[in-house]
């Protein structure tokens, strides 16, 4: 399979404790995002990477969040200190910014803070 | 910064009644790509529309976009139980060719057989 793939697909952590999520692109592409989704809502844009450099991370997205591409390759995403409100499904996406605009998204990480 | 809603958020339909989902915006778009996502699945690319009065069809689904290039809508013919899922549009944004993407809120389609 050579599509995007996340690890893990679930996730259960008690509030306050620290996560780390990993993704891992379709090798060609250069650009990667992270998204997270909630029920009910579309996608909700949190940062994105080309190759190593992070070029964009939202306003949204607090000081406990910080994501990775260290070799332009796969990334992570850590959420430090979880809280209740962080539950949702952590999307990431690939693309390539000569071959073509459209992102292809992995299944996702599903996080559940208790 | 630049939104994009989309109506009706459900939509119920008996297999073979068409189904259409809008999307609106309140300032002109530069572009819209179209995603669906089966439910416990993740976004799929259908398309992306970038003309002023743009029609693309892909079998039994046709996209328009808006002549003000304001909004963009997705029409299935005659659906089918396999065109279950939500339907999100989505605004690229950034200079490049690839850029993060603004979705709207979707469209839960239900196909009743």
């Amino acid at each position: 399979d050579t599509g995007v793939s996340q690890d893990p697909r679930h996730k259960i952590t008690k509030r306050g404790q620290n996560v780390t999520f990993r993704c891992d692109p379709i090798s060609e592409h250069n650009r990667l995002y992270w998204y997270r989704q909630t029920l009910g809502q579309g996608p909700e844009f949190l940062t994105y990477f080309q190759n190593e450099a992070q070029l964009e991370k939202s306003r949204l997205l607090s000081d406990r969040f910080s994501a990775e591409r260290p070799k332009g390759s796969f990334s992570t995403l850590e959420i430090q200190r979880t809280e209740q409100g962080d539950s949702a499904m952590y999307l990431c996406a690939s693309s390539s910014v000569t071959l073509g605009y459209e992102q292809y998204f992995g299944p996702g990480t599903r996080l559940t803070v208790t | 910064g630049q939104q994009v809603m989309q109506i009706p958020q459900y939509q119920h339909v008996q297999e073979g009644e068409d189904f259409t989902t809008y999307c609106n915006s309140s300032t002109t778009l530069s572009n819209i790509q179209w995603y669906k996502q089966r439910p416990g699945g993740h976004p799929v690319f259908l398309i992306q529309l970038v003309k002023s009065g743009e029609v693309k069809k892909q079998k039994r689904l046709t996209f328009q976009f808006g002549e003000a290039k304001k909004n963009s809508s997705l029409h299935i013919t005659a659906t089918q139980t396999t065109d279950v899922g939500t339907y999100f549009c989505a605004l690229r944004v950034g200079s490049s060719n690839t850029g993060k993407l603004i979705f709207g809120q979707g469209t839960t389609l239900q196909v009743k057989p």
